[in-house]
């Protein structure tokens, strides 16, 4: 069966340090993956979607990047993190053959930017 | 703009009863409609969708209900249990490919025995 693993579950980081977060899928080949993020009191928001390695697409201008070194590899990047970074951010997969496929989403982790 | 709207942020609801969320959406070309359900601490977990060509499908207790007309869909969960006291999203996507997801707010729905 196909898991998703998301860590660190939380993190407290100072404004202007970097930000590293990573998500790995497993028994599944070419998932969609995806960073989504929700703020306080808001809907999920897509930052970031990837349907093959290297291939990102950013949905929101922002201070955050988003990398794919490996078929089930994802990682959420920032150089210099903002307060308004903070919230709650989910990686998820779907199938990459049938459009209409759910998502299937990590536990999340949680970012307090101080 | 938020394209997904729930607009009630919470409901209480008595175990045994009918729970009815609703979810309304502005973009006409959303083709396809999903419910998450999420805990605390947990990412959202895929409970029932609904393509646009139906207008209603049911899965043991969860049945969602579609109005492409009034650009309205819900979620009935009949009867309510405990378990299901969660937060729920509604979530929809259109013909853009890879599973480009626009959530609503959310509901948190509390069964209370």
């Amino acid at each position: 069966s196909q898991t998703i693993h998301q860590w660190p579950a939380t993190l407290v980081q100072p404004v202007g340090s970097p930000l590293s977060l990573e998500c790995t899928v497993e028994g599944t080949s070419n998932p969609n993956l995806y960073w989504y993020r929700q703020a306080a009191g808001r809907g999920l928001q897509l930052l970031f979607y990837s349907v093959g390695i290297g291939q990102i697409s950013s949905e929101v201008p922002q201070n955050l990047s988003a990398s794919r070194p490996q078929d089930r590899q994802f990682i959420l990047s920032s150089k210099k993190l903002l307060l308004s970074d903070s919230g709650f951010y989910l990686c998820a997969w779907s199938g990459w053959s049938s459009y209409n496929s759910p998502l299937h989403f990590g536990n999340g982790t949680r970012l307090t930017v101080t | 703009d938020q394209q997904v709207k729930q607009n009630s942020p919470s409901l209480s609801v008595q175990e045994g009863r009918i729970s009815i969320l609703n979810c309304d959406y502005t973009n006409s070309m959303f083709d396809y409609f999903l419910w998450y359900k999420k805990y605390p601490a947990e990412g959202p977990t895929f409970l029932i969708s609904i393509s646009s060509i139906k207008d209603k499908n049911e899965d043991g207790r969860f049945t969602v209900f579609l109005n492409k007309s009034a650009k309205h869909l819900s979620l009935h969960i009949v009867p309510s249990q405990p378990g299901d006291s969660a937060v729920y999203f509604c979530a929809a996507s259109g013909n853009q490919g890879a599973q480009k997801l626009v959530f609503g707010q959310g509901t948190r729905l509390t069964i209370n025995p």
